[in-house]
C-alpha cells in the first residue's frame, strides 16, 4: 500500500522567513495531494492541496509544488506569521474510493 | 451547515475494558473515517465507512471495531483497552464518490486516556 513520509518532523523559523516542508509517497498511481494544518488543541483542517496533473498550486503565503518522476511534494510558506505555528500534515490517495494515507508530521514554530 | 461532532470528548478507561466513541458527519456526506492520533506517529488511518459498510481497513488488530448507521453517524469500538490505545481519535467526513479530492473534514476528536 501507499506510504508517506515528512521531514522535517520540527521545523523552527524566525517570523518572515520561509518554510518549506517534504513529503515523499511511494505508490505511483496516487493522484491527489492534501495538505493539513492543526492547531495546538483543534482539529486538522484543509490548507492546500494538489492533483497530480499540475505542478504547482498557490495560495496567498503558501504554495505547493508536486514531482510526479520523484515522487515528491512539498509545501512553502513565505513570509511565515506566529499565527503559521501549527502542525502540518501531508497525505496521498489515489482515489476517493482509498483511504488518505498521512505523514507523520512537523511541528512548524514560528519565533517572534 | 453544522460541521463534525464528535462524543464524548474525554474519556478515561481502565485496562481491559471497551470504549464506544460516535462520530456525526456533515449533513449529506456518506464517508466516515477514523484516525488514531499519537505524538511521533502522526494520524493513521483506522477504517472507513461508506453506506453502513466498512470500504476500507487499516492494520490495527480486531480489538477495534465500527459500523455506520443508516443516517450515516459511525461509532467505533476498542475492546480489551490497553495503555498503548491512549490517543486522540479523529473522525472525519466527506462526500461520497471516485474523486480522490473529496475534501475529508475532521471533527474535533475524542481523547481516550487508559489507565
Amino acid at each position: 500500500g501507499e506510504n508517506v513520509e515528512q521531514h522535517p518532523s520540527t521545523l523552527s523559523v524566525q517570523e518572515g522567513d520561509s518554510a518549506v516542508i517534504k513529503c515523499t509517497y511511494s505508490d505511483s498511481a496516487s493522484n491527489y495531494f492534501p495538505w493539513y494544518k492543526q492547531e495546538l488543541g483543534k482539529r486538522p483542517q484543509l490548507i492546500i492541496d494538489i492533483r497530480s496533473n499540475v505542478g504547482e498550486k498557490k495560495d496567498q503565503r503558501i504554495a505547493v509544488t508536486l514531482n510526479k518522476t520523484a515522487k515528491h511534494f512539498s509545501l512553502h510558506i513565505t513570509e511565515t506569521q506566529p499565527e503559521d505555528s501549527a502542525v502540518y500534515f501531508c497525505a496521498a490517495r489515489t482515489s476517493g474510493n482509498t483511504p488518505l494515507v498521512f505523514g507523520k508530521g512537523t511541528r512548524l514554530s514560528v519565533i517572534a | 451547515k453544522a460541521g463534525v461532532t464528535q462524543t464524548p470528548r474525554y474519556l478515561i478507561k481502565t485496562r481491559g475494558q471497551q470504549v464506544t466513541l460516535s462520530c456525526s458527519p456533515i449533513s449529506g456526506h456518506r464517508s466516515v473515517s477514523w484516525y488514531q492520533q499519537t505524538p511521533g506517529q502522526g494520524l493513521q488511518f483506522l477504517f472507513e465507512y461508506f453506506s453502513e459498510t466498512q470500504r476500507n481497513k487499516g492494520n490495527f488488530p480486531g480489538r477495534f471495531s465500527g459500523r455506520q448507521f443508516s443516517n450515516s453517524r459511525s461509532e467505533m469500538n476498542v475492546s480489551t483497552l490497553e495503555l498503548g490505545d491512549s490517543a486522540l481519535y479523529l473522525c472525519a467526513s466527506s462526500l461520497a464518490g471516485t474523486s480522490p479530492s473529496n475534501e475529508q473534514f475532521f471533527g474535533p476528536g475524542t481523547r481516550l486516556t487508559v489507565l
